[in-house]
C-alpha cells in the first residue's frame, strides 16, 4: 500500500526564520513528488514538483529529494505571516497515476 | 498553471437525491483529469481517474455506480453522487495534467464543498 507521511504539527516558526518541512514515502518506485500548500476551505495549490535526487530552489521555497532515503522534504526561507497553512506532500509512479497525498503538516508562522 | 474551474462551489442537497459537479480545463486539453474528495481534518483521497473516451478508473472503496464519471471532451470532466447520503458530505476537488505538459504536474480545480442534510 502506498503510504505518505507528514508530521501533522502544527509546526511554529518565527516570522524571517526558515522552515523546515519533512515528508516520507514508502512506493520505492515513486517518480514524481509534489509540495502543495492548502489555506483552509481551499483547494491545494502547487508550490514546487521535484522529480531528480538533490535541491531545487524557486525563490523563498527549495524543495529536496533523496530517493534512496524516500524522504522529500521543503524549505521556506524568510518565512511570511501569508505562509501560514497546510503543506501537503504528494507522490505519484507516472504522469498518468493519481496523487498519494500525505495528511498534511499544519504550518504557522508567528509574527 | 492551468486554470480549472469547478461548478458548483458548493451544493446542499437532500438525501436520496443526485448532484452533479463539473470540472474544466479553461487553457489546456486534459485526456486524463482526476477526482478527488477531502473529508473535515483530512487530507485528499483520489477516487477515481477520468479519462476521455475511455471508462473511468475507480480506487478500490469507491462505488463505482454510485460516483458516476462521464469525461464528456477533453475539456470537460463530470462527476455525479447518486442517491447522496450525508456520509457523501465532502470537499470534492478535480485535478487536471495539461495533454501539452512537460511534466505531470496536476492543477486542481477550487473545488466543491457538498452537504447531503
Amino acid at each position: 500500500q502506498k503510504e505518505v507521511e507528514q508530521n501533522s504539527g502544527p509546526l511554529s516558526v518565527p516570522e524571517g526564520a526558515i522552515a523546515s518541512l519533512n515528508c516520507t514515502y514508502s512506493d520505492r518506485v515513486s517518480q514524481s513528488f509534489f509540495w502543495y500548500r492548502q489555506y483552509s476551505g481551499k483547494s491545494p495549490e502547487l508550490i514546487m514538483s521535484i522529480y531528480s535526487n538533490g535541491d531545487k530552489e524557486d525563490g523563498r521555497f527549495t524543495a529536496q529529494l533523496n530517493k534512496a532515503s524516500q524522504y522529500v522534504s521543503l524549505l521556506i526561507r524568510d518565512s511570511q505571516p501569508s505562509d501560514s497553512a497546510t503543506y501537503l506532500c504528494a507522490v505519484n509512479r507516472r504522469g498518468a497515476d493519481g496523487l498519494t497525498f500525505g495528511k498534511g503538516t499544519h504550518l504557522i508562522i508567528q509574527p | 498553471g492551468a486554470v480549472v474551474s469547478q461548478h458548483p462551489s458548493w451544493v446542499i442537497c437532500k438525501s436520496g437525491t443526485s448532484v452533479k459537479i463539473e470540472c474544466r480545463s479553461l487553457d489546456f486539453q486534459a485526456t486524463t483529469m482526476f477526482w478527488y474528495r477531502q473529508f473535515p481534518k483530512q487530507s485528499l483521497m483520489l477516487m477515481a481517474t477520468s479519462n476521455e473516451g475511455s471508462k473511468a478508473t475507480y480506487e478500490q472503496g469507491v462505488e463505482k455506480d454510485k460516483f458516476l464519471i462521464n469525461h464528456a471532451s477533453l475539456t470537460l470532466s463530470t462527476l455525479t453522487v447518486t442517491s447522496a447520503h450525508p456520509e457523501d458530505s465532502s470537499f470534492y476537488i478535480c485535478s487536471v495534467t495539461p495533454d501539452s505538459g512537460v511534466t505531470d504536474t496536476q492543477y486542481f480545480g477550487p473545488g466543491t464543498r457538498l452537504t447531503v442534510l
